[in-house]
Protein backbone atom coordinates (compact mmCIF):
# COMPACT_ATOMS: atom_id res chain seq x y z
CA UNK A 1 0.00 0.00 0.00
CA UNK A 2 0.90 3.42 -1.00
CA UNK A 3 -0.77 4.69 2.17
CA UNK A 4 -1.74 8.65 1.59
CA UNK A 5 -0.41 10.57 -1.63
CA UNK A 6 -0.57 13.77 -2.30
CA UNK A 7 1.13 15.57 -5.42
CA UNK A 8 2.94 18.12 -5.69
CA UNK A 9 5.57 18.23 -3.79
CA UNK A 10 6.44 21.70 -4.33
CA UNK A 11 4.03 24.37 -5.95
CA UNK A 12 4.82 28.34 -6.38
CA UNK A 13 1.62 30.52 -7.83
CA UNK A 14 1.14 33.59 -8.47
CA UNK A 15 -1.26 35.76 -7.18
CA UNK A 16 -4.76 35.28 -8.54
CA UNK A 17 -4.30 31.61 -10.24
CA UNK A 18 -5.80 28.42 -9.41
CA UNK A 19 -4.48 25.04 -9.13
CA UNK A 20 -5.76 21.54 -7.70
CA UNK A 21 -3.71 20.05 -5.19
CA UNK A 22 -4.36 16.02 -5.29
CA UNK A 23 -4.69 13.36 -2.87
CA UNK A 24 -5.32 9.91 -3.00
CA UNK A 25 -5.37 7.19 -0.76
CA UNK A 26 -5.13 3.56 -1.04
CA UNK A 27 -6.79 1.80 1.78
CA UNK A 28 -10.20 1.98 1.28
CA UNK A 29 -10.94 4.80 3.96
CA UNK A 30 -14.04 6.37 4.57
CA UNK A 31 -13.05 9.75 6.09
CA UNK A 32 -10.85 12.15 4.32
CA UNK A 33 -9.79 15.59 5.42
CA UNK A 34 -7.22 18.52 4.38
CA UNK A 35 -5.15 21.04 7.34
CA UNK A 36 -2.92 23.68 6.44
CA UNK A 37 -0.13 24.07 8.29
CA UNK A 38 1.39 27.79 9.29
CA UNK A 39 4.91 28.21 10.97
CA UNK A 40 4.20 27.69 13.98
CA UNK A 41 0.50 26.95 14.43
CA UNK A 42 -1.21 23.45 14.79
CA UNK A 43 -2.75 22.48 11.53
CA UNK A 44 -6.27 23.46 10.79
CA UNK A 45 -9.04 21.87 8.93
CA UNK A 46 -9.51 23.27 6.06
CA UNK A 47 -12.46 20.99 4.73
CA UNK A 48 -13.59 16.86 4.90
CA UNK A 49 -15.45 14.20 3.65
CA UNK A 50 -17.10 11.30 5.67
CA UNK A 51 -17.38 9.21 2.29
CA UNK A 52 -17.82 9.45 -1.47
CA UNK A 53 -20.41 12.18 -2.69
CA UNK A 54 -19.93 13.76 0.90
CA UNK A 55 -17.88 16.96 1.87
CA UNK A 56 -18.76 19.64 4.54
CA UNK A 57 -16.65 22.60 5.29
CA UNK A 58 -13.87 22.67 8.35
CA UNK A 59 -12.44 25.73 10.19
CA UNK A 60 -10.76 27.61 7.77
CA UNK A 61 -12.33 26.86 4.08
CA UNK A 62 -12.86 30.10 2.14
CA UNK A 63 -10.86 30.26 -1.00
CA UNK A 64 -11.06 26.70 -1.33
CA UNK A 65 -13.03 23.89 -3.07
CA UNK A 66 -12.99 19.84 -2.72
CA UNK A 67 -15.20 17.01 -4.29
CA UNK A 68 -15.16 13.43 -3.41
CA UNK A 69 -16.59 11.95 -6.42
CA UNK A 70 -14.26 8.43 -5.37
CA UNK A 71 -13.74 6.24 -2.09
CA UNK A 72 -9.99 7.32 -3.20
CA UNK A 73 -9.12 10.95 -4.42
CA UNK A 74 -9.86 14.14 -2.40
CA UNK A 75 -8.65 16.81 -4.24
CA UNK A 76 -8.59 20.38 -2.87
CA UNK A 77 -8.48 23.52 -5.32
CA UNK A 78 -7.57 26.96 -4.74
CA UNK A 79 -9.88 28.99 -6.72
CA UNK A 80 -7.94 32.50 -7.01
CA UNK A 81 -4.76 32.38 -5.03
CA UNK A 82 -3.57 34.66 -2.25
CA UNK A 83 -0.56 35.00 -0.46
CA UNK A 84 -1.98 34.35 2.78
CA UNK A 85 -2.60 30.80 1.50
CA UNK A 86 1.01 30.11 1.74
CA UNK A 87 1.73 26.94 3.67
CA UNK A 88 1.81 23.47 4.20
CA UNK A 89 -0.72 21.19 2.90
CA UNK A 90 -1.28 17.72 4.09
CA UNK A 91 -4.18 15.43 3.07
CA UNK A 92 -4.93 12.81 5.90
CA UNK A 93 -7.82 10.19 5.74
CA UNK A 94 -9.12 7.80 8.44
CA UNK A 95 -10.81 4.27 7.89
CA UNK A 96 -14.57 5.12 9.52
CA UNK A 97 -16.71 7.79 8.57
CA UNK A 98 -15.09 10.19 11.59
CA UNK A 99 -12.01 11.53 12.26
CA UNK A 100 -10.24 8.61 13.72
CA UNK A 101 -6.62 7.92 13.44
CA UNK A 102 -5.66 10.05 11.11
CA UNK A 103 -3.02 8.87 8.21
CA UNK A 104 -1.16 11.81 6.90
CA UNK A 105 0.48 11.99 3.43
CA UNK A 106 3.67 13.78 2.58
CA UNK A 107 2.39 17.26 2.58
CA UNK A 108 2.63 19.89 -0.32
CA UNK A 109 4.63 23.29 0.31
CA UNK A 110 2.49 25.78 -1.77
CA UNK A 111 3.87 29.50 -2.05
CA UNK A 112 1.91 32.17 -3.86
CA UNK A 113 3.70 35.65 -4.67
CA UNK B 1 -16.01 26.53 18.48
CA UNK B 2 -14.20 24.23 19.64
CA UNK B 3 -10.48 26.14 21.20
CA UNK B 4 -7.52 23.33 22.11
CA UNK B 5 -4.35 25.19 23.36
CA UNK B 6 -1.27 23.61 23.87
CA UNK B 7 1.44 24.42 26.44
CA UNK B 8 4.52 25.13 26.14
CA UNK B 9 5.21 25.80 22.25
CA UNK B 10 8.92 25.17 22.85
CA UNK B 11 11.12 23.20 24.87
CA UNK B 12 14.82 23.08 25.13
CA UNK B 13 15.87 19.51 27.37
CA UNK B 14 19.25 17.60 27.94
CA UNK B 15 19.05 14.28 26.85
CA UNK B 16 17.93 12.28 29.68
CA UNK B 17 15.75 15.00 31.38
CA UNK B 18 12.03 14.31 31.24
CA UNK B 19 9.67 16.55 29.48
CA UNK B 20 6.02 16.90 29.51
CA UNK B 21 3.30 18.77 27.17
CA UNK B 22 -0.02 20.06 28.53
CA UNK B 23 -3.24 20.06 26.29
CA UNK B 24 -6.34 22.17 27.32
CA UNK B 25 -9.92 22.55 25.47
CA UNK B 26 -12.46 24.72 26.14
CA UNK B 27 -14.77 21.97 25.51
CA UNK B 28 -15.64 18.48 26.95
CA UNK B 29 -13.98 16.17 24.67
CA UNK B 30 -15.27 12.91 23.30
CA UNK B 31 -11.71 11.81 22.57
CA UNK B 32 -8.11 13.01 22.64
CA UNK B 33 -5.42 12.40 20.27
CA UNK B 34 -1.96 12.94 20.04
CA UNK B 35 0.60 13.27 17.17
CA UNK B 36 4.31 13.56 16.30
CA UNK B 37 5.77 15.41 13.90
CA UNK B 38 9.76 15.14 13.21
CA UNK B 39 11.34 18.35 11.23
CA UNK B 40 9.89 18.10 7.23
CA UNK B 41 7.52 15.55 8.12
CA UNK B 42 4.13 14.75 8.41
CA UNK B 43 2.36 14.79 11.72
CA UNK B 44 2.18 10.86 12.63
CA UNK B 45 -0.74 9.01 14.80
CA UNK B 46 0.97 7.88 18.39
CA UNK B 47 -2.40 7.61 20.55
CA UNK B 48 -5.91 8.39 21.21
CA UNK B 49 -7.74 8.89 24.66
CA UNK B 50 -11.58 7.77 24.90
CA UNK B 51 -12.07 7.33 28.52
CA UNK B 52 -12.22 9.83 31.44
CA UNK B 53 -9.44 9.93 33.26
CA UNK B 54 -7.47 7.47 31.15
CA UNK B 55 -3.75 6.65 31.62
CA UNK B 56 -1.49 5.07 28.62
CA UNK B 57 1.65 3.97 28.48
CA UNK B 58 4.08 3.46 25.19
CA UNK B 59 7.45 2.46 26.51
CA UNK B 60 8.58 6.21 27.76
CA UNK B 61 5.83 7.67 27.18
CA UNK B 62 3.03 7.97 29.30
CA UNK B 63 -0.63 9.80 28.18
CA UNK B 64 -3.60 10.98 30.50
CA UNK B 65 -6.57 12.37 29.84
CA UNK B 66 -8.16 14.45 32.38
CA UNK B 67 -11.61 13.55 34.43
CA UNK B 68 -13.50 16.09 33.42
CA UNK B 69 -12.17 14.95 29.41
CA UNK B 70 -10.91 18.70 28.95
CA UNK B 71 -7.27 18.39 29.46
CA UNK B 72 -4.91 16.05 28.76
CA UNK B 73 -0.87 15.32 29.19
CA UNK B 74 2.10 13.62 27.16
CA UNK B 75 4.89 13.31 29.52
CA UNK B 76 8.19 11.59 28.07
CA UNK B 77 10.97 9.96 30.79
CA UNK B 78 14.34 10.20 30.09
CA UNK B 79 13.91 12.29 26.59
CA UNK B 80 16.29 10.73 24.07
CA UNK B 81 17.67 12.41 20.54
CA UNK B 82 15.05 10.43 18.60
CA UNK B 83 11.91 11.98 20.37
CA UNK B 84 13.04 15.21 18.80
CA UNK B 85 9.86 16.60 16.91
CA UNK B 86 6.44 18.65 17.45
CA UNK B 87 4.24 17.37 19.70
CA UNK B 88 0.42 17.61 18.73
CA UNK B 89 -2.90 16.81 20.71
CA UNK B 90 -6.00 17.21 18.53
CA UNK B 91 -9.74 16.82 20.16
CA UNK B 92 -12.37 15.17 18.37
CA UNK B 93 -15.73 17.25 18.40
CA UNK B 94 -19.38 15.51 19.90
CA UNK B 95 -20.19 14.83 16.28
CA UNK B 96 -17.00 12.94 15.73
CA UNK B 97 -16.73 14.68 12.19
CA UNK B 98 -13.93 17.43 12.92
CA UNK B 99 -10.88 17.19 14.88
CA UNK B 100 -9.61 20.52 16.21
CA UNK B 101 -5.77 20.32 16.89
CA UNK B 102 -3.29 22.21 19.38
CA UNK B 103 -0.73 24.52 17.99
CA UNK B 104 1.94 21.85 19.28
CA UNK B 105 4.77 21.62 21.57
CA UNK B 106 8.26 21.72 19.77
CA UNK B 107 10.94 19.35 21.83
CA UNK B 108 14.85 20.10 21.17
CA UNK B 109 17.05 17.51 22.52
CA UNK B 110 20.58 18.54 23.35
CA UNK B 111 23.32 15.14 23.48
Amino acid sequence: NAGVTQTPKFQVLKTGQSMTLQCAQDMNHEYMSWYRQDPGMGLRLIHYSVGAGITDQGEVPNGYNVSRSTTEDFPLRLLSAAPSQTSVYFCASSPRRRAGEQFFGPGTRLTVL
Amino acid sequence: GQQVMQIPQYQHVQEGEDFTTYCNSSTTLSNIQWYKQRPGGHPVFLIQLVKSGEVKKQKRLTFQFGEAKKNSSLHITATQTTDVGTYFCAGDNNAGNMLTFGGGTRLMVKP
